[in-house]
């Protein structure tokens, strides 16, 4: 089935720098890669998600990519805030389905003052 | 988006028993999905949830462990049954608005703990 790799597991950067978090999958008819940000104890929330029609999107300080060839998709924040602080996962569609997702192993963020 | 609920939001159980999670959503929703998130780690797919026939689950997973309804496009349960501490974990409901690609959007969570 579908496999998500996810790097770097935790991530460290100083308050106003960017932090980048990749992820690479298997199935080359992915056609949907969302991202989402868990705060401790809290549920997953959406925070973007792109299509395989589009390249890149971005929402203020949240960008993601998308490298069909290569088969990866990067989470970028700019400007970062320590708000920012959260574990993020990536996700694809789980092989021949268009609705079941599965998820990267997650990359734990700390922005520090 | 939807506001999605879960109830109970925690329990302690002793092992040998069986919890009842409920996933309530304020309205209707073409998908409904059931994870399993254990400490420390990522999201992993049990079960889609699916009105008026049986559920269909993802490898290692099975029916008798894990029971789901949904009567209806606005609720759904998950049962763990004959609970072990190894199933000490939270569990997630997620709902899709539409079928196809689309984003998935998750209730608060249930954190079980088992003794």
């Amino acid at each position: 089935g579908e496999n998500v790799e996810q790097h770097p597991s935790t991530l460290s950067v100083q308050e106003g720098d960017s932090a980048v978090i990749k992820c690479t999958y298997s199935d080359s008819a992915s056609n949907y890669f969302p991202w989402y940000k868990q705060e401790l104890g809290k549920r997953p929330q959406l925070i973007i998600d792109i299509r395989s029609n589009v390249g890149e999107k971005k929402d203020q300080r949240i960008a993601v990519t998308l490298n069909k060839t290569a088969k990866h998709f990067s989470l970028h924040i700019t400007e970062t805030q320590p708000e920012d602080s959260a574990v993020y996962f990536c996700a694809a569609p789980l092989t021949g389905t268009a609705s079941k997702l599965t998820f990267g192993t997650g990359t734990r963020l700390q922005v520090t003052l | 988006s939807a506001v999605i609920s879960q109830k109970p939001s925690r329990d302690i159980c002793q092992r040998g028993t069986s919890l009842t999670i409920q996933c309530q959503v304020d309205s209707q929703v073409t998908m409904m999905f059931w994870y399993r998130q254990q400490p420390g780690q990522s999201l992993t797919l049990i079960a889609t949830a699916n009105q008026g026939s049986e559920a269909t689950y993802e490898s290692g997973f099975v029916i008798d462990k894990f029971p789901i309804s949904r009567p209806n496009l606005t609720f759904s349960t998950l049962t763990v049954s004959n609970m072990s501490p190894e199933d000490s974990s939270i569990y997630l409901c997620s709902v899709a608005l539409a079928g196809g690609p689309n984003e998935q959007f998750f209730g608060p969570g249930t954190r079980l703990t088992v003794l």
